[in-house]
């Protein structure tokens, strides 16, 4: 069956533009899972969703991140005003359980020029 | 916090030799244990994962064993392949609500 998707794939943002990142997670997941990707390091948790509800933000490095999961399956994750310093790869993840067998996207590498 | 070290950083081996990686974790109420696997370009992929109620779990080559005393786990892959060659990421988790931990990963080199 179809996986975890991710879109756009790659994106270049020049500094102070807002950039938006989309998540479509296994069909009847419940949980979902974003997670930030420095180069050369493991993935660093960002936020997570129990249905529609933001259950812990607490990965979240600034206020000029938000995510939101308004309908319980696709999720977004914005970035405000983005610094080079948020240049990383963003792991979407999803589960059907309360989040240990987690399932992830392809990621989408952001590059902030 | 929980804090992850993962062991080592890089590992080279022979094909058909065995690979061990290791991590160890700070929080004892921890109590899940999965493995990642992940090519370039591509998100981590589920490879194995073991609970605390058990202290070893093998999937055909590849193996976790978990001592929780000592809060350490460790991956053991044998007969190792050319397409074994990824990042490996250990990760902790099952003390808030599914949020995990991962360590910074084992770049894996298997030469044919």
């Amino acid at each position: 069956g179809a996986g975890v998707s991710q879109s756009p794939r790659y994106k270049v943002a020049k500094r102070g533009q807002d950039v938006a990142l989309r998540c479509d997670p296994i069909s009847g997941h419940v949980s979902l899972f974003w997670y930030q990707q420095a180069l050369g390091q493991g993935p660093e948790f960002l936020t997570y969703f129990q249905n529609e509800a933001q259950l812990d933000k607490s990965g979240l490095p600034s206020d000029r991140f938000f995510a939101e999961r308004p309908e319980g399956s696709v999720s977004t994750l914005k970035i405000q005003r983005t610094q080079q310093e948020d240049s990383a790869v963003y792991l979407c993840a999803s589960s059907s359980d309360r989040g240990e067998t987690q399932y992830f996207g392809p990621g989408t590498r952001l590059l902030v020029l | 916090g929980e804090n992850v070290e993962q062991h080592p950083s890089t590992l080279s081996v022979q094909e058909g030799d065995s690979a061990v990686i290791k991590c160890t974790y700070s929080d004892s109420a921890s109590n899940y244990f999965p493995w990642y696997k992940q090519e370039l370009g591509k998100g981590p992929q589920l490879i194995i994962d073991i609970r605390s109620n058990v202290g070893e779990k093998k999937d055909q080559r590849i193996a976790v064993t978990l001592n929780k005393t000592a809060k350490h786990f460790s991956l053991h892959i044998t007969e190792t392949q050319p397409e074994d060659s990824a990042v490996y990421f250990c990760a902790v988790g099952g003390t808030n609500a599914g949020k995990s931990t991962f360590g910074d990963g084992t770049t894996l080199t298997v030469k044919p």
